[in-house]
C-alpha cells in the first residue's frame, strides 16, 4: 500500500482554470505538507497543517489554498492558474508536531498552458 | 528566506567508486539534518540523518559528516551502484526543513 498518494499524477490545464491536487496519507501521522518543486528542483514548503489546523503557511498566493478534512489527507486548490504555477507538488506527512522525517508522495506534475 | 547550497550540482562517478556529495547549510541555529534521494518522476526519499550534537553517523553503505564550524554537511556513498543515480537534496531543520537546490548523482557502469 502506498504510505502518501497525490492524485492525480499528471494535470495539464489551461491558463485561468480552477484546479485541485489530493492527497492521503495511511501512515497514522499528525501533520501534512504541500511543497512546490521547480524545473531546477528547488524543492520549497509551501504549508503545513498538525491535525487539521494550519501551522505554516509561507509566502504563497492566496490563489492556493490548502483544505485538511481530517488528518489523513491534505488537499491544495489552485484557482486562477497561472504559466508560473507549471511545478511539481508534492505532498508529504510525519509524525508528531514537531517538523520530523517526512514521507513524501510520488508528486502531480502541473502544466499550465 | 532560508537557503541551503550544494556545492555541485552533477556529479557523475564510475560504479563502485565512493560518492561524496556536499552541502552548505546556512543557519548556525539548525539543530536536524536530513539527506533525502530523489530518483526521477518519485519523491525524495529519506536517506540518513543526523543532528547537531553530533558529527558523524554512518548507515548502510552511506556515512553522513557534520561540520558545525563551516556549516557544512555531506554525504558520502560507499561503492556507489547505478541505483544511486539520483538527485540528492540535504535539508536544515529551523523551525521547518530547508531544501537545498540538489546535486545529481549519476553512476557510470
Amino acid at each position: 500500500d502506498t504510505a502518501v498518494s497525490q492524485t492525480p499524477k499528471y494535470l495539464v490545464t489551461q491558463m485561468g482554470n480552477d484546479k485541485s491536487i489530493k492527497c492521503e496519507q495511511n501512515l497514522g501521522h499528525d501533520t501534512m505538507y504541500w511543497y512546490k518543486q521547480d524545473s531546477k528542483k528547488f524543492l520549497k514548503i509551501m504549508f503545513s497543517y498538525n491535525n487539521k489546523e494550519l501551522i505554516i503557511n509561507e509566502t504563497v498566493p492566496n490563489r492556493f489554498s490548502p483544505k485538511s478534512p481530517d488528518k489523513a489527507h491534505l488537499n491544495l486548490h489552485i484557482n486562477s492558474l497561472e504559466l508560473g504555477d507549471s511545478a511539481v507538488y508534492f505532498c508529504a506527512s510525519s509524525q508528531g508536531s514537531a517538523v520530523n522525517i517526512q514521507y513524501f508522495g510520488a508528486g502531480t506534475r502541473l502544466s499550465v498552458l | 528566506g532560508e537557503s541551503v547550497g550544494l556545492h555541485l550540482p552533477t556529479l557523475s562517478v564510475q560504479e563502485g567508486d565512493n560518492s561524496i556529495i556536499n552541502c552548505a547549510y546556512s543557519n548556525s541555529a539548525s539543530d536536524y539534518f536530513i539527506w533525502y534521494k530523489q530518483e526521477s518522476g518519485k519523491g525524495p526519499q529519506f536517506i540518513i540523518d543526523i543532528r547537531s550534537n553530533m558529527d558523524k553517523r554512518q548507515g548502510q553503505r552511506v556515512t553522513v559528516l557534520l561540520n558545525k564550524t563551516v556549516k557544512h554537511l555531506s554525504l558520502q556513498i560507499a561503492a556507489t551502484q547505478p541505483g544511486d543515480s539520483a538527485v540528492y537534496f540535504c535539508a536544515e531543520r529551523y523551525n521547518q526543513f530547508y531544501f537545498g537546490t540538489g546535486t545529481s548523482l549519476t553512476v557510470i557502469p
